[in-house]
């Protein structure tokens, strides 16, 4: 069990163009979490799914950031146009049922827009 | 608006102090309280406590909540350079069920040789 993968781990993006982080869940782990980490500053949440749904997306911006958890393969976090301020660490969390111990962590991608 | 603050924001210590890192919460729907331990990579799980005034215990590292004042404190004895790390507070709720996290801004904590 190779845990949370995420990648790439580190992305550099020029301003305006597109981010898209990618998250391979625990195997049979169908709940995904996505947060971001600012310098300073401790995760907050942004987008919950589970299989091909959108639970929660109450912490997301309300533009150029999109998420989505298909039916087959990894979910994928898209930042359209960056800007410097989407610099961050982002981190994909994934459950089966137990809501709370059942949680693990990927290392993270660090994005910099430059 | 739910908020879970952290106390100190950062801590150099030297090998063999103890501290105690502070968390405070104000959630709606308060479901329970768990720390975590980041290092350069993924954060790890370290306790989870729901009940007030029962100790979570693992190692140097422990962990207590207080449901009427609406606090936990974690302890680290004899600290060693490897507790160099970010810890992390978050609390979850019972308010849309979802088992999000809640996070405080996290104390860096150094811990010199």
């Amino acid at each position: 069990n190779a845990g949370v993968m995420q990648n790439p781990r580190h992305l550099v993006r020029r301003r305006g163009q597109e981010a898209r982080l990618r998250c391979s869940p625990v195997k049979g782990h169908s709940h995904v979490y996505w947060y971001r980490q600012l310098p300073e500053e401790g995760l907050k949440f942004m987008v919950y799914l589970q299989k091909e749904n959108i639970i929660d997306e109450s912490g997301m911006p309300k533009e150029r950031f999109s998420a989505e958890f298909p039916k087959e393969g990894p979910s994928i976090l898209r930042i359209q146009q960056v800007v410097r301020g989407d610099s961050a660490a982002y981190f994909c969390a994934s459950r089966g049922l137990d809501r709370v111990y059942g949680y693990t962590f990927g290392s993270g991608t660090r994005l910099t827009v430059v | 608006e739910d908020k879970v603050v952290q106390s100190p924001l950062s801590l150099v210590v030297h090998e063999g102090d103890t501290v105690t890192l502070n968390c405070s919460y104000e959630v709606t729907n308060f479901r329970s309280l768990l720390w975590y331990k980041q290092e350069k990579k993924a954060p790890t799980f370290l306790f989870m406590l729901t009940s007030s005034g029962i100790e979570k215990k693992s190692g140097r590292l422990s962990s207590i909540l207080d449901k009427k004042e609406l606090f936990s404190i974690l302890n680290i004895t004899a600290t060693q350079t490897g507790d160099s790390a970010i810890y992390l507070c978050a609390t979850t709720t019972y308010s849309g069920n979802t088992g999000k996290l809640i996070f405080g801004q996290g104390t860096t904590l150094q811990v010199k040789p």
